[in-house]
């Protein structure tokens, strides 16, 4: 079984820190992607990545920045919290070569921003 | 970009047959999927469709019209462990990103 893991299940930060939230895979997969799930908006792309060293922004990538320096690591930064970024963040990933390539989820980090 | 639209809350009965649709209007496709996630976990994989048609799998099934940007979920023998969100998903050429709906909340009741 794909194992998508995110190092935290609940964060707690206040205004002004820079957060880490860290994403490891054991699929090698090439695919990683960083969602944010709000009540009422569904999940939102931040950012993603196709390949080491490679990334792309999503639909909200303000205030946001990643890093992927292996593959099997993708980690989201925000550089100084707010409180509007107070949300779940799921990470996921998914191969290339087929067009039916899945997205695998982890479990997800519900962060806090006070 | 992408844009999805599916409803926001439906409610069905134990043993019932429910049908969730979804509609997009898209600058790419390359599939569409359905997640399931129930309360305080994370989306686990359903379905996909990419050519038109029925895609069956048990109780569920998917279907896909590309030509009317329009999907459903059939949910057979409805049953409890059923009661939670259904995310509709498209995937877009290229770099595969997938964008998601707002998701319905299905409530499944005795």
């Amino acid at each position: 079984d794909v194992k998508v893991t995110q190092s935290s299940r609940y964060l707690v930060k206040r205004t002004g820190e820079k957060v880490f939230l860290e994403c490891v895979q054991d699929m090698d997969h090439e695919n990683m992607f960083w969602y944010r799930q709000d009540p009422g908006l569904g999940l939102r792309l931040i950012y993603f990545s196709y390949d080491v060293k490679m990334k792309e922004k999503g639909d909200i990538p303000e205030g946001y920045s990643v890093s992927r320096e292996k593959k099997e690591r993708f980690s989201l930064i925000l550089e100084s919290a707010s409180t509007n970024q107070t949300s779940m963040y799921l990470c996921a990933t998914g191969g290339t070569g087929r067009t039916n390539e899945k997205l695998f989820f982890g479990s997800g980090t519900q962060l806090s921003v006070l | 970009g992408q844009n999805i639209d599916q409803p926001t809350e439906m409610t069905a009965t134990e043993g019932a047959i429910v049908q969730i649709n979804c509609t997009y209007q898209t600058s790419g496709f390359n599939g569409l999927f359905w997640y399931q996630q129930h309360a305080g976990e994370a989306p686990t994989f359903l379905s996909y469709n990419v050519l038109d048609g029925l895609e069956e799998k048990g109780r569920f099934s998917s279907f896909l019209s590309r030509s009317k940007g329009y999907s459903y979920l059939l949910l057979k023998e409805l049953q409890m462990k059923d009661s939670a969100s259904y995310l509709c998903a498209v995937r877009d050429i290229g770099a595969g990103k997938s964008t998601f709906g707002d998701g319905t909340t299905l409530t499944v009741k005795p």
